[in-house]
């Protein structure tokens, strides 16, 4: 299967900005996603980018893709102690049909007031 | 509203009693699929389905069976339940037009 990573904890202050690093092997992945999962409850789509990008900002996420390095990062600005989660990188390979996609180990941050 | 719902939430078992674990979208999404999650581990495909009739492996198949006879429905059966097999387990579903993937809240199973 394809192998996507993550850093398993990130520490910030309230007010800083935060970044998540994932690396993926698949260079031909075309679909890249950013999940949020808050405690107890399910994932949550935050974001995603298509492979033919290299950014995309939507309010105080930014991402960004290095597509010759296979790396993705998702930076959050701002940091508010309710963004607080666990954040899973996931790619959706090329010739992967829309519901396969592989997950990282997640990122736990922790957003200190 | 729109929702993926899983029932049971919770479910304590033995070993070897068959259990099912529902899963039920109301949005008409083409596809479906099973994760389990385990602390270190993140989030591992067990099952996936493309439409009605259509299933096909993820990277933990084994000890699972899923059907999908409607397509709104995708349930989760283990046959011989086993204690590797205690996780948090989350369905999810999806347009096919779409990117965006919707997740069931979870359905924590302890297998003694």
């Amino acid at each position: 299967g394809e192998d996507v990573e993550q850093s398993l904890f990130l520490s910030v202050r309230e007010g800083d900005s935060s970044v998540i690093n994932c690396t993926y092997t698949d260079s031909s992945s075309t679909y890249l996603y950013w999940y949020k999962q808050e405690p107890g409850a399910g994932l949550q789509l935050l974001t995603y980018i298509f492979s033919n990008m290299d950014m995309k900002q939507d309010q105080r996420l930014t991402v960004l893709l290095n597509k010759k390095d296979k790396h993705l990062s998702l930076r959050i600005a701002d940091t508010q102690t309710g963004d607080s989660a666990i954040y899973f990188c996931a790619e959706r390979p090329r010739g992967s049909t829309l519901g396969r996609l592989y997950f990282g180990r997640g990122t736990q941050l922790t957003v200190w007031p | 509203e729109a929702q993926v719902t899983q029932n049971p939430r919770y479910l304590i078992t033995v070993t070897g009693k068959k259990l099912t674990v529902t899963c039920s979208q109301n949005m008409n999404h083409e596809y479906m699929s099973w994760y389990r999650q385990d602390p270190g581990l993140g989030l591992r495909q067990i099952y996936y389905s493309m439409n009605v009739e259509v299933t096909d492996k993820g990277d933990v198949p084994e000890g699972y069976k899923v059907s999908r006879k409607e397509k709104r429905n995708f349930p989760l059966i283990l046959e011989s339940p086993s204690p590797n097999q205690t996780s948090l387990y989350f369905c999810a579903s999806t347009r096919s037009d779409s990117q965006i993937q919707y997740f069931g809240p979870g359905t924590r199973l302890t297998v003694t």
